[in-house]
């Protein structure tokens, strides 16, 4: 089985300008999810999709991050503009579950990561 | 209070020895927890889950948890060197899960 894939794998960019990272989860995964993980820190959720539709994404800097899930396969997370405090890698992750109606019991599988520099 | 606490380590143990690991939550309606390990520069993979109250056992690794007192703990049997790693702890409601900023764990030859 295919794992979740990620690209790019490394990104350095300016600050003020504009990047996007795609992800193609494990085939038949309904949950995905964006992550970023500053060094030394856990994975802070930015937005989780089931299937094409968000279902938390409280924590997405609304102003310069957006996300896509068309037709519920392949996603793509943008940041624009782009700051120095995005530095992190960007985590793709996802996951059978369907939420209370699964019993929540399914665990996230994650693509290898984008890492990010802002300069 | 955070809502997944973990103490951040490190965490250095002799090779062959017990590590333990352990997370509290808040969340008093939280139903499932899992254990990732993620080695520096790589991402996270599942070690283990846990549900229900009690002692779950996978080889080396045995993952407790005590829903009473909102804990949830890994021990590492017979450490290696290359269980150096960032242990994170995983706790999920419905469909939330967050996630702990991990202990770091250093298994000395």
């Amino acid at each position: 089985e295919a794992g979740v894939a990620q690209s790019p794998r490394y990104k350095i960019i300016e600050k003020r300008q504009s990047v996007a990272f795609w992800c193609n989860p494990i085939s038949g995964h309904a949950t995905l999810y964006w992550y970023q993980q500053i060094l030394g820190q856990g994975p802070k959720l930015l937005i989780q999709f089931q299937n094409n539709g968000v279902v938390d994404d409280s924590q997405l800097p609304k102003d310069r991050f957006s996300a896509e899930r068309l037709k519920g396969v392949d996603s793509t997370l943008k940041i624009q503009p782009a700051k120095l405090e995005d530095s992190a890698v960007y985590l793709c992750a996802s996951s059978l579950d369907l939420g209370a109606s699964s019993g929540g019991r399914h665990e996230q599988y994650f693509g290898p990561g984008t890492r990010l520099t802002v300069t | 209070q955070k809502e997944v606490e973990q103490n951040s380590g490190p965490l250095s143990v002799p090779e062959g020895a017990i590590a333990s690991l352990n997370c509290t939550y808040s969340d008093r309606g939280s139903q499932s927890f899992f254990w990732y390990r993620q080695y520096s520069g790589k991402s996270p993979e599942l070690i283990m889950f846990i549900y229900s109250n009690g002692d779950k056992e996978d080889g080396r690794f045995t993952a407790q948890l005590n829903k009473a007192s909102q804990y949830v703990s890994l021990l590492i049997r017979d450490s290696q060197p290359s269980d150096s790693a960032t242990y994170l702890c995983a706790v999920k409601r419905g469909f939330k899960t967050i996630f702990g900023a991990g202990t770091r764990l250093f298994v000395k030859a």
